[in-house]
């Protein structure tokens, strides 16, 4: 199994609602990443989970919670977002747990915030 | 710090082209390079690398060279095809420090 699957694929929320994002991979990479990406924009580093610990926190607003139950699982908790948060969201896994150029990329799931 | 600068795009290229992406970077030191793809309604996908001086990345045609003397890593393919078209992320990573990425590229190849 060599990919990153991410779910939904696509999401649409109101500003008071409260809905989370989920990422898994098994390839046994021990480094998690949550990226921001809009549109016509390369991805923007969120977080970076380092054996399932969180090592990289880009200053992002209190309204994004990242979690990593286990080595395999990577979630992203949303809370009160605001319509500027749309974007589409990329998790990515590398093999060591240390952050690393050699990326596994899912596929996103596309936000869109009303 | 640490930086990626590439060719600002579209590029728009007829099928069987020679293709040529520009990248420069800025860094401390020796950092690993790199070129991801990204197509239409996907995330990315890593393309090729280089680790070291004299190293030529290359993968599915693509290629591009880490040079010692000079900082360009350009993407070159000889012949391109529909199916390459996509966004182009020429990337640099330096060990202890953060990912970069440049701006992207994108490539649209025309039959």
């Amino acid at each position: 199994d060599t990919e990153v699957t991410q779910t939904p694929k696509h999401l649409v929320m109101g500003m008071t609602n409260k809905k989370s994002l989920k990422c898994e991979q098994h390839m046994g990479h021990r480094a998690m990443y949550w990226y921001k990406q809009k549109a016509k924009k390369p991805p923007e580093l969120m977080f970076v989970y380092s054996y399932e610990k969180l090592s990289i926190n880009e200053s992002v607003p209190s309204r994004f919670s990242p979690e990593c139950p286990n080595s395999s699982l990577l979630n992203l908790h949303l809370h009160a977002l605001q319509p500027e948060d749309s974007a589409l969201y990329l998790c990515a896994s590398s093999l060591h747990g240390q952050v690393s150029g050699e990326q596994y990329f899912g596929p996103g799931t596309r936000l869109t915030v009303t | 710090g640490n930086s990626v600068t590439q060719m600002e795009g579209p590029v728009t290229l007829s099928e069987e082209a020679f293709l040529t992406i520009n990248c420069t970077y800025t860094a401390t030191g020796y950092p690993s390079l790199f070129w991801y793809v990204q197509y239409p309604g996907e995330g990315l996908q890593l393309l090729l690398k280089a680790t070291k001086a004299d190293d030529k990345g290359s993968n599915k045609g693509f290629e591009a060279t880490y040079r010692k003397e000079t900082t360009p890593f350009h993407l070159e393919k000889g012949s391109v095809q529909v199916s390459d078209s996509a966004v182009y992320f020429c990337a640099l990573y330096n060990y202890g420090q953060n990912f970069v990425f440049g701006p992207g590229t994108r490539l649209s190849v025309l039959p």
